[in-house]
């Protein structure tokens, strides 16, 4: 157990919906980094933050936003949904200690599966 | 863009025997990983080994990194069925993105 949290487990949406994305960071961790997993692929790197800024971003469309919580919870939105948004979304957080530069391994949570149809 | 590329794809071996990944990236890094993952679900950090060093032991994951060739490969010793996984290496190229490839699978039979 990492201690990262992600709600909901799995989710069924449809073609053009938006949702939302829950993470809850392990204690002490003050950034957050999200990840989609398409089936049978590694993950891909959607977005950062820390201290609730973007702090750097993946080749991925502006209808993925995010928010952080000044307890350094996260959101991952998606508006739009469209059938390749089907996939495990992953979040992670770590600690970064004198600037966004210095990070420490960062730790995953059980994932959140969306289904789009 | 798959920074990381596992070999091989599958690895299908006894339990007691040895087992070898390898990963080759593109880049320069700042450090590289290995992560497990268990049936589509969560991933589990294994190690972590940083530019400037070559090799790390942990309990039994031994890795070892080459700079020189952008490689480094995860040797899982005395396997056990519990072993049976997805294996991935990430490399960090800064400001802790990790780039995943796209997985070893292995499987250790009984």
């Amino acid at each position: 157990e990492t201690g990262v949290t992600q709600s909901p487990t799995h989710l069924i949406k449809t073609r053009g919906q938006q949702v939302t994305l829950r993470c809850s960071s392990q204690s002490g961790h003050n950034t957050v980094s999200w990840y989609q997993q398409a089936l049978g692929q590694g993950p891909q790197f959607i977005f950062q933050y820390y201290r609730e800024e973007e702090n750097g971003r993946g080749n991925f469309p502006p209808r993925f936003s995010g928010l952080q919580f000044p307890n350094y919870s996260s959101e991952l939105n998606v508006n739009a949904l469209e059938l390749d948004d089907s996939a495990l979304y992953l979040c992670a957080s770590s600690s970064t200690r004198g600037g966004p530069e210095n990070t420490d391994t960062q730790y995953f949570g059980p994932g959140t599966r969306l289904t789009v149809l | 863009s798959q920074q990381g590329e596992e070999d091989p794809q599958a690895l299908s071996i006894q339990e007691g025997e040895n087992a070898t990944m390898n990963c080759s990236y593109k880049t320069s890094i700042n450090n590289l990983q290995w992560y497990r993952q268990n049936s589509g679900r969560g991933l589990v950090h294994l190690i972590l080994i940083r530019s400037n060093e070559r090799e790390k032991h942990s309990g039994r994951l031994r890795v070892t990194l080459d700079t020189s060739k952008k490689s480094s490969s995860l040797l899982i010793t005395a396997s056990r069925a519990a072993d049976t996984a997805s294996y991935f290496c990430a490399t960090e190229l800064g400001y802790s993105t990790l780039t995943f490839g796209k997985g070893t699978m292995l499987l250790v039979s009984p």
